[in-house]
């Protein structure tokens, strides 16, 4: 049973450029959030989707976009990038109806750096 | 505004017991999560608390206290593989099932 796949695990963009991230949730789960980590910090949410629709956000600018798919996959967009948004950008699945009791199930990353 | 706060360090020796902390200040709160973090890996779920007390999952333990705005995460028969980062991370009322991850503690075990 695959978890949650996150695509590419790294990539380098210059300042001004856009950047779109690639997530597939752990199979069953339909629900996905952002969350973007810096450097020995906690992760910060950046926003959530469920049913094709962003339910909450984060603190962040609308430099950060997203979408859901209807096979519940999600892609994050960041126009714009600032040297400031390099982090490491983490994506996690759940159960509406499992969460937060079951935990979510987060993938491995990526790590963006701009330069 | 919320916050987490946890201690930034701790080391211990292989076998024994370490409790890592979390105090939260906020207005409405759900419930707390525990998650571990490998150097560049994904964090892992632990455990959750709903309600006040303590929750055991084998080796982890983890305790919550909502009158004093407190948990604690407790790691018995410590590894040398538990050496890792340990977040608290709370669930807020209002908030959906968004996490509210706190500072984050690095735990280090040596032999």
């Amino acid at each position: 049973d695959a978890g949650v796949t996150q695509s590419p695990t790294h990539l380098i963009k210059t300042r001004g450029q856009q950047v779109t991230l690639r997530c597939s949730p752990k199979s069953g789960h339909d629900t996905v959030s952002w969350y973007q980590q810096a450097l020995g910090q906690g992760p910060q949410f950046i926003f959530q989707y469920y049913e094709e629709e962003e339910r909450q956000r984060g603190n962040f600018p609308d430099r950060f976009s997203g979408h859901q798919f209807p096979n519940y996959s999600s892609e994050l967009n960041v126009n714009a990038l600032l040297l400031g948004d390099s982090a490491l950008y983490l994506c996690a699945s759940s159960l509406e109806k499992g969460a937060p009791n079951y935990g979510y199930t987060f993938g491995s990353g990526t790590r963006l750096t701009v330069v | 505004g919320q916050s987490l706060e946890q201690p930034s360090e701790v080391t211990a020796v292989e076998g024994a017991i370490v409790q890592i902390n979390c105090t939260y200040q906020t207005s409405g709160f759900y419930g707390l999560s525990w998650y571990q973090q490998h150097d560049g890996g994904a964090p892992t779920f632990l455990s959750y608390n709903a309600l006040d007390g303590l929750e055991e999952t084998g080796r982890f333990s983890s305790f919550l206290s909502r009158s004093d705005s407190y948990g604690y995460l407790l790691l018995q028969e410590l590894q040398m593989k538990d050496s890792a980062s340990y977040f608290c991370a709370g669930i807020l009322t209002g908030g959906g099932n968004k996490l509210t991850f706190g500072t984050g503690t690095q735990l280090k075990v040596e032999l």
